[in-house]
């Protein structure tokens, strides 16, 4: 596709339960990005990838919080044992280098 | 710790332009000023970005003091479409890939 890809665009799950969400960026973009929004607020950055490495995971929470990017592509944002307060949007984001960065619709979580 | 001030909110006359500042009274020489926008229920769209001068696209212009300390973003011709939470962000050069938002202004342009 031309742009960022967000699955699933909404998801509900139960307190305690374990979440994947995944982010498939622009063909050929080497930087992918995840943040998390809440209600009336600007996006949180989580983690930063550059390739298939995590470059900087300082936003990410706690260690309920857990994203991998494999083979330098797909990211996916894994939450184990979540919580009401993990309700958010989870907006992926990739760039070619230090440029530009795309953004994906998120995936609306809540947590029950 | 926030490294930009922006107004909550400004209304804004359709067809008019929309002028929106933003303060970033410590910003270092090497750091950039971007704008992004966040229409309702998307993810964030880049509009703009500059170092020392102004600069223009087909979106947006952005107009950087002299001493870098604050900036404007002009929508020369605001239609509804317009209307959207506008972030000012300072973002450092190569190593500093990652964008800190605040809560940025909320334009809504009315007909």
């Amino acid at each position: 596709g031309a742009g960022v890809s967000q699955t699933p665009s909404n998801k509900v799950t139960e307190k305690g339960k374990y979440v994947e969400l995944r982010c498939d960026p622009i063909s050929g973009h080497t930087a992918l990005y995840w943040y998390r929004q809440s209600l009336g607020q600007g996006p949180e950055f989580l983690i930063y990838f550059q390739g298939t490495g995590a470059a900087d995971d300082s936003g990410l929470p706690n260690d309920r919080f857990f994203a991998v990017r494999p083979e330098g592509s797909v990211s996916t944002l894994k939450i184990q044992r979540t919580e009401r307060g993990d309700s958010a949007v989870y907006l992926c984001a990739s760039s070619l280098g230090p440029g530009e960065l795309f953004f994906g619709e998120g995936s609306r979580l809540t947590v029950l | 710790d926030a490294k930009t001030t922006q107004p909550p909110s400004m209304d804004c006359a359709e067809g008019r332009a929309a002028n929106l500042p933003c303060n970033h009274s410590t910003i270092s020489g090497n750091e950039y000023v971007y704008w992004y926008r966040q229409i309702h229920s998307q993810g964030p769209q880049y509009i703009i970005h500059g170092l020392k001068n102004n600069e223009t696209n087909e979106m947006a212009s952005l107009i950087i003091t002299e001493d870098r300390k604050s900036s404007t973003l002009i929508l020369p011709h605001a239609t509804l479409r317009d209307t959207a939470v506008y972030y000012c962000i300072v973002r450092g050069p190569d190593l500093d890939y990652k964008l800190s938002f605040g809560a940025g202004t909320t334009v809504t342009v009315r007909a």
